[in-house]
């Protein structure tokens, strides 16, 4: 089976840094996805990582630790519009491009 | 470029009612998905497809029959509406094999079965 853990809520206030964790327990990983999902819309893709590292795009950056099982998801120099939720999404070797989705992180950025 | 259009966007229901839930794609894409986004359990996978006739189920598949007759819609059939089917659907689209590329997603259809 697996396992996908993140914080349910996180508040930050516009300019600082955040950072959303994501951790989890599978076999077959085969990368891992992160979503931004504003309430009553659709999930768009932030990013992708399958090997360790840091990846950047910009004010986002998304990090892999596959020994620990382990993701974060970087956001700078916030703005009000970054108040979303955020999904972590594991890709397994079974094929078919399937994700399993943790639950979400509720972000809420303040003036 | 509409990329993934779900319709309708809203719907009630009475129990024991059917509907069909209608998905398109523009990217000719091969592989689709439903699922079900519930508060505090996130994206649960219903029926995906990975071609033109082909279906199979996913995470939480009961209650629910799919199609997949045209590569470019994927329907999602409620055959008896229940309250626990009380949710959002949202269909999603992946161009299919080789190298990994994200899920896009439509907008989805917030159903309530009354």
């Amino acid at each position: 089976g697996q396992n996908i853990d993140q914080p349910t809520e996180m508040t930050a206030t516009e300019g600082a840094i955040v950072q959303i964790n994501c951790t989890y327990q599978t076999s077959g990983f085969n990368g891992l996805f992160w979503y931004q999902q504003h309430a009553g819309e659709a999930p768009t893709f932030l990013s992708y990582n399958v090997l360790d590292g840091l990846e950047e795009k910009g004010r986002f950056s998304s990090f892999l630790s596959r020994s620990k099982g382990y993701s974060y998801l970087l956001l700078k120099e916030l703005q009000m519009k970054d108040s979303a939720s955020y999904l972590c999404a594991v890709r397994r070797n079974t094929g078919f491009q399937k994700l399993v989705f943790g639950t979400g992180t509720r972000l809420l950025v303040s003036p | 470029n509409a990329g993934v259009t779900q319709t309708p966007k809203f719907r009630v229901l009475k129990t024991g009612q059917s509907m069909t839930l209608l998905c398109a794609q523009d990217m000719n894409h091969e592989y689709m998905y439903w699922y079900r986004q519930d508060p505090g359990m996130g994206l649960r996978l219903i029926h995906y497809s990975v071609g033109e006739g082909t279906t199979a189920k996913g995470e939480v598949p009961d209650g629910y029959n799919v199609s997949r007759l045209k590569k470019q819609n994927f329907l999602l059939g409620l055959e008896s509406a229940a309250p626990s089917q009380t949710s959002v659907y949202f269909c999603a689209s992946n161009p299919g094999a080789g190298a990994v590329q994200p899920q896009h997603f439509g907008d989805g259809t917030r159903l309530s079965i009354l």
